[in-house]
Parts: structure tokens; C-alpha cells; sequence
């Protein structure tokens, strides 16, 4: 049962042009949605955050969207550079369990010169 | 500040061995939890340790094991090895608190073969 889903697998954006990633989910408990980025051959590193309770959350060149309703959040880079070349993933917590995450397959992305 | 560190990086064993990874946390932190990460299914929570005690636990069989230790590090055991376990194990260590969000910071992994 997969509660956290990132339905694109890849994605190539052009230097300098919007990337966006999305991700939707089940559980309508998650209290926490989380983006975080990974180089091969490191851990994932956290990225941007919001809680269920907000819509928009902005951290310089990103932001992330959440559309309670739809189940839908996205995580937008403006400008992309091609050091944001990575795998991105989306991951969720519920209530009581701090450091539990749910996450996607994640979305490689691709930043092309 | 020192990062999370897990050792060994890299280990090959054979199906029906057992094996036992390593995970330091950053300094200060209580929480430790195991994911591991396969191709096609991300990131799946194995289990959270907070002052040495299993406090979360995710859908994995009972050949899954973990500890922590008194100064917060963990180790993870995995007996009577499968070809399908052969994946990349990661740590995560955080303050452990459970109001709200504790961010948490993922050592570089364990890459386990299993042959």
C-alpha cells in the first residue's frame, strides 16, 4: 500500500526554467509533507517542509505547495541550476510518530545546460 | 559538527548469512531510524530506536532486528540473509521530540549485496 506516490520517475527541465515535482497521497492523517534531495552515493539531505495546516511554503529558490483536498503536493525550483540535478523525494509523517516517514519512489531530475 | 555515520559502506554476503550494520548518530541526538531503499519502492521505514528503545516499527519481517546502545548508537541485524535483501541501508538520526516535525539527517548508507 503505497500511502506517498511520485508518479514521474524523471524529469529534465532546461537551466534557468521552473522545475516541478509532484507527489500525492492517501492518508489524510499526514501532518508533516517533506521534500528531500539525494546524490548518489549520499544520504538524503532535507530540503523544505510544510505542515498540513499551511498551503505554501517558500525557502529561497524553493517552494512547496500543498493541496489538502486534492491530496496533491508539489515542489517547485526557480530558477533550476544544474547542481539541483538529483533524485527528489517526497516523504509525509502522521501525528505521534515524529520521526517516522513515509516516503515515494521518488524523481530524478535533470537540469540541462 | 560530525555527521551521521554508518560503517561498514559497502558488504557482500551470501543468502543464509546474517549481517549487522552500524549507525552513529550526530551528537546530542536520541533518535535513530532505518530505512532501506530499493529500486522501483524508495525509502521504506525499518524501525525507529529512541533512548534504546524500539519506539516505531515498520512492516518488516522478524529477521529485521535492532538495538541502541547508551550513547545513542544503533546497529541493525539482518539474519538468514535473501537475495531480495540486497539494497541500500540508511540511518537517520534527529532529536527524537514528538510535537511537530524533527528534521532528520541521513548518514551516506550502507550498501548491502547479498549473492
Amino acid at each position: 500500500d503505497q500511502q506517498v506516490k511520485q508518479n514521474s520517475p524523471s524529469l529534465s527541465v532546461q537551466e534557468g526554467r521552473i522545475s516541478i515535482l509532484n507527489c500525492d497521497y492517501t492518508n489524510s492523517m499526514f501532518d508533516y509533507f517533506l521534500w528531500y534531495k539525494k546524490y548518489p552515493a549520499e544520504g538524503p539531505t532535507f530540503l523544505i517542509s510544510i505542515s498540513s495546516i499551511k498551503d505554501k511554503n517558500e525557502d529561497g529558490r524553493f517552494t512547496v505547495f500543498l493541496n489538502k483536498s486534492a491530496k496533491h503536493l508539489s515542489l517547485h525550483i526557480v530558477p533550476s541550476q544544474p547542481g539541483d540535478s538529483a533524485v527528489y523525494f517526497c516523504a509525509a509523517k502522521a501525528p505521534g510518530t515524529a520521526s517516522k516517514l513515509t516516503f515515494g519512489t521518488g524523481t530524478r531530475l535533470q537540469v540541462t545546460l | 559538527k560530525a555527521g551521521v555515520t554508518q560503517t561498514p559502506r559497502y558488504l557482500i554476503k551470501t543468502r543464509g548469512q546474517q549481517v549487522t550494520l552500524s549507525c552513529s548518530p550526530i551528537s546530542g541526538h536520541r533518535s535513530v531510524s532505518w530505512y532501506q531503499q530499493t529500486p522501483g519502492q524508495g525509502l521504506q521505514f525499518l524501525f525507529e530506536y529512541f533512548s534504546e528503545t524500539q519506539r516505531n516499527k515498520g512492516n518488516f519481517p522478524g529477521r529485521f532486528s535492532g538495538r541502541q546502545f547508551s550513547n545513542s548508537r544503533s546497529e541493525m541485524n539482518v539474519s538468514t540473509l535473501e537475495l531480495g535483501d540486497s539494497a541500500l541501508y540508511l540511518c537517520a538520526s534527529s532529536r527524537g521530540g514528538l510535537a511537530g516535525y524533527n528534521e532528520q539527517f541521513f548518514g551516506p548508507g550502507t550498501r548491502l549485496t547479498v549473492l
